[in-house]
């Protein structure tokens, strides 16, 4: 059974501030490493896709880090906005295929005006 | 990029009864899969939905409480069969290539 584990499992956080989430993952078997930014009642929306140990990706004022030899990631957001509440999932990829997720139970977020 | 579309959005049933959820993709994708998120866990992988055949159930998941329809590259269906207050979750089917595209996900209540 693979654990995909976040943390911390919910945040609030003031309106310019920075903040950071972490994803644990299993470091044998390693494809892929994915976030994603969860809004209710909307679909998951693909932040990053990350393959190779030392990864960084960035989007805006958000990026991400990818250590694949001890199986962690992290998330970053500069100078938080309240559109930027949200549950930020990461999820696993094994395999030799990005097709099955496994996924941690996610970051909620939430930014205070 | 794929747009994905799922219906319904919502839905409260009673125990017993089935409900087949409808998920529509703007583009042909290869793959096509189905999670649920039950209250406080993880999204969790249901099955693949194969075009064309069976598809393939996640430990966990059969076919007979889930039956899964993938007739074309585009869309899919998934039907939760003698629900219990237990299938009570939110159901999303993806798709997509190396980046997975979600639906925006059916709220099922079985009361």
């Amino acid at each position: 059974i693979l654990n995909v584990e976040q943390s911390p499992q919910s945040l609030h956080v003031q309106e310019g501030d920075s903040t950071n989430f972490t994803c644990s993952f299993p470091s044998s078997n390693f494809y892929a490493l994915h976030w994603y930014r969860w809004e209710t009642a909307k679909s998951p929306e693909a932040l990053f896709v990350m393959t190779l140990n030392g990864d960084e990706k960035k989007k805006g004022r958000i990026s991400a880090t990818l250590n694949t030899k001890e199986g962690y990631s992290y998330l970053y957001i500069k100078g938080s906005q309240p559109e930027d509440s949200a549950t930020y999932l990461c999820a696993f990829a094994s395999g030799g295929s990005n097709y099955k997720l496994t996924f941690g139970k996610g970051t909620l977020l939430t930014v205070n005006p | 990029s794929a747009v994905i579309s799922q219906k319904p959005s919502r839905d409260i049933c009673q125990r017993g009864t089935s409900l087949t959820i409808q998920c529509q993709v703007d583009s042909q994708v290869t793959m096509m899969f189905w999670y649920r998120q039950q209250p406080g866990q993880s999204l969790t992988l249901i099955a693949t939905a194969n075009q064309g055949s069976e598809a393939t159930y996640e430990s966990g998941f059969v076919i007979d409480k889930f039956p899964i329809s993938r007739p074309n590259l585009t869309f899919s269906t998934l039907t939760v069969s003698n629900m219990s207050p237990e299938d009570s979750s939110i159901y999303l089917c993806s798709g997509g290539g190396e980046t997975q595209y979600f639906g925006p996900g059916t709220r099922l209540l079985v009361l």
